[in-house]
């Protein structure tokens, strides 16, 4: 079975700190790998997705992941925390073989100025 | 270009009672999905459409959840009767593609629903 996991549910990041947000899926087979961001009283909004192109992916707002194959993970990091990234975080994973799409549990992020 | 429209954003409703939710996607997306989302949850898929054909309704309790989407374009799901634990959000996504699991997402606001 697919599934995605995100370890830590709360993350606390000073301001102008590394972001480091953390997902590991478990699949059979190759997935497609996607970061969601939520704003309080919003919808759900892709921030970046992985392929199977470049492992380092680049995406909006100055957040990168990196899909590592071996670990089986696909962290999400942004150099510098900015106040306006306080947000839920959702990792998602999809199989198209398997025609399943999940996501995790999220990562709900605090900046402190 | 307007987004993922829902309605209303907010109900509440007593148990037993009925409750509808009204997506419109993006236009031109031929790929509509129904999400539920409990508090502290990431979003659950309970039903995708590629154009007006439900291709995976594995998850939607049909005991009392229904769903339609007529003409391939806006969708309404249904709760008949409504139970404590359906209070949730309900989240609203469209895609470009059909075959759409590995195609952006985009996500209306939701819809909260409240059951007393």
């Amino acid at each position: 079975a697919q599934s995605v996991t995100q370890l830590g549910s709360h993350v606390s990041v000073s301001e102008g700190a590394l972001v480091l947000l953390r997902c590991n899926y478990s699949s059979s087979v190759p997935p497609y790998l996607f970061w969601y961001v939520q704003y309080p009283n919003q919808g759900l909004q892709l921030l970046l997705k992985y392929t199977s192109a470049a492992t380092l992916v680049k995406g909006i707002n100055g957040f990168e992941a990196e899909f590592k194959k071996s670990e089986t993970s696909f962290h999400l990091t942004k150099p510098s925390a900015h106040m306006s990234d306080a947000a839920e975080y959702f990792c998602a994973v999809s199989v198209v073989a398997g025609n399943q799409f999940y996501f995790g549990t999220g990562t709900s992020l605090t900046v402190i100025p | 270009e307007a987004g993922v429209v829902q309605s209303p954003r907010y109900k509440i409703i007593e148990k037993k009672q009925p409750v509808a939710f009204w997506c419109n996607p993006i236009s031109g997306h031929n790929t509509l999905y129904w999400y539920l989302q409990n508090l502290g949850q990431g979003p659950e898929l309970l039903i995708r459409y590629e154009n007006e054909e439900a291709v995976d309704d594995s998850q939607l309790p049909k005991d009392r959840f229904s769903a339609e989407r007529l003409k391939g374009v806006d969708s309404t799901l249904k709760i008949q009767p409504a139970e404590l634990g359906d209070s949730a959000v309900y989240l609203c996504a469209s895609s470009l593609l059909a075959g759409g699991l590995t195609d952006t997402q985009y996500f209306g606001p939701g819809t909260r629903l409240t059951v007393l």
